[in-house]
């Protein structure tokens, strides 16, 4: 089946430096990139996406790259704060299919030290 | 506007015991998903719905049913709870659009089968 690889498992940085986070997928009709924030015990959220006809999208502090033809794409958190500490995933969308799903990757746990 | 709703948030059942987990949105999306979330598995696709009186079955569905009566109200219900059922449950819900939407998560349902 179609999957999401992701990497690192978990990334430690100090305060003030840049975080990169990266993910490939497997299925070429994929179209469609969120990347979701977990702090503990709460919900996923949305932080950022992009669709496959961009290369690149920022918010602030938070950007994402997407290269097409090697089907990665990953996440540029820069000036990092030690509220950016938790759980991120990226997730690729099952293209063509016309249900939303989405596969998510593993999971990166980021720890900011102050 | 509540968004996502997952009720309950905490459930202690033991092997072989029956529950039913309610998720309700108010966004009136269209398509609804149920998750599990295991640690370094990610989150991980139960089953789904596209509309009212549809389901499909997603990356593990085995030991899981499904209803969706109403759009807004998706049920997730473990007949026979398993120890390996044991997870936290996530419920999302998305619009149709032409183009991939964003999917939207409640807070989470802690299992425990013991």
């Amino acid at each position: 089946g179609e999957n999401v690889e992701q990497h690192p498992s978990t990334l430690s940085v100090q305060e003030g430096d840049s975080a990169v986070i990266k993910c490939t997928y497997s299925d070429s009709a994929s179209n469609y990139f969120p990347w979701y924030k977990q702090e503990l015990g709460k919900r996923p959220q949305l932080i950022i996406d992009i669709r496959s006809n961009v290369g690149e999208k920022k918010d602030q502090r938070i950007a994402v790259t997407l290269n097409k033809t090697a089907k990665h794409f990953s996440l540029h958190i820069t000036e990092t704060q030690p509220e950016d500490s938790a759980v991120y995933f990226c997730a690729a969308s099952l293209g063509g299919s016309g249900t939303g799903k989405l596969i998510f990757g593993q999971g990166t746990t980021l720890q900011v030290k102050p | 506007n509540a968004g996502v709703t997952q009720t309950p948030k905490f459930r202690v059942l033991k092997t072989g015991q029956s529950m039913t987990l309610l998720c309700a949105q108010d966004m009136n999306h269209e398509y609804m998903y149920w998750y599990r979330q295991d640690p370094g598995m990610g989150l991980r696709l139960i089953h789904y719905s596209v509309g009212e009186g549809t389901t499909a079955k997603g990356e593990v569905p085995d030991g899981y049913n499904v209803s969706r009566l109403k759009k807004q109200n998706f049920l997730l219900g473990l007949e026979s709870a398993a120890p390996s059922q044991t997870s936290v449950y996530f419920c999302a819900s998305s619009y149709i659009r032409a183009s991939n939407q964003p999917q939207h998560f409640g807070d989470g349902t802690r299992l425990s089968i013991l």
